[in-house]
């Protein structure tokens, strides 16, 4: 079974804290995903990572940053958190197929709550 | 620009009725289309589906695509209440292939 773990499930912090956010994937998933759900907008990417060291922005990469120094583990930065960046983050991980192939499923860790007062 | 709209966006019904759920989508070079169950915590993957007409089934849930319409539905018989969930559909397109476009979801409540 694929795991995806996130290293809190509840977070409060400060405004104007610097906040990481762990995701750690067991299945040697080339690439990895970081989204925010909000409450009627859904779940929108902020960045993916398909290879070590590689990132791409996603549709809100705004106020966050990322970092992929292991296969396994991808790290969501915010440098100085806004009380706008309250949310549930959630990593997700897939294989990365050949080009002009259907993309496998991705899977989701647990999610991390996080709230800025 | 690419999109996914699932339809309705909530829905209560009681347990043993079937309920159909709609994703339609809008993208460029349409790939894959999933669908996700999500309760309280992350979404778990159903099903994907990438051929017309090819019905996917497990247990009571089944889902098919028509690249016509360019829809594709999740059906739930007998619903339970284990079923109540928020059922989240996602396109791939062109392009980067690792990109998911997401719908709103359906938030679904099965009373007993």
């Amino acid at each position: 079974d694929v795991k995806v773990t996130q290293s809190s499930r509840y977070l409060v912090k400060r405004t104007g804290e610097k906040v990481f956010l762990e995701c750690v994937q067991d299945m040697d998933h080339e690439n990895m995903f970081w989204y925010r759900q909000d409450p009627g907008l859904g779940l929108r990417l902020i960045y993916f990572s398909y290879d070590v060291k590689m990132k791409e922005k996603g549709d809100i990469p705004e106020g966050y940053s990322v970092s992929r120094e292991k296969k396994e583990r991808f790290s969501l930065i915010l440098e100085s958190a806004s009380t706008n960046q309250t949310s549930m983050y959630l990593c997700a991980s897939s294989l990365r197929r050949g080009a002009g192939l259907a993309a496998y499923e991705q899977y989701f860790g647990p999610g991390t709550r996080l709230t800025v007062t | 620009e690419d999109k996914v709209v699932q339809s309705p966006l909530s829905l209560v019904v009681h347990e043993g009725d079937t309920v159909t759920l709609n994703c339609s989508y809008e993208v460029t070079n349409f790939r894959s289309l999933l669908w996700y169950k999500q309760e309280k915590k992350a979404p778990t993957f159903l099903f994907m589906l990438t051929s017309s007409g090819i019905e996917k089934k497990s247990g009571r849930l089944s889902s098919i695509l028509d690249k016509k319409e360019l829809s594709s539905i999740l059906n739930i018989t007998a619903t339970q209440t284990g079923d109540s969930a928020i059922y989240l559909c996602a396109v791939q397109g062109a392009g980067n292939n690792r990109k998911l476009i997401w719908g709103l979801g359906t938030s679904l409540a099965v009373n007993p």
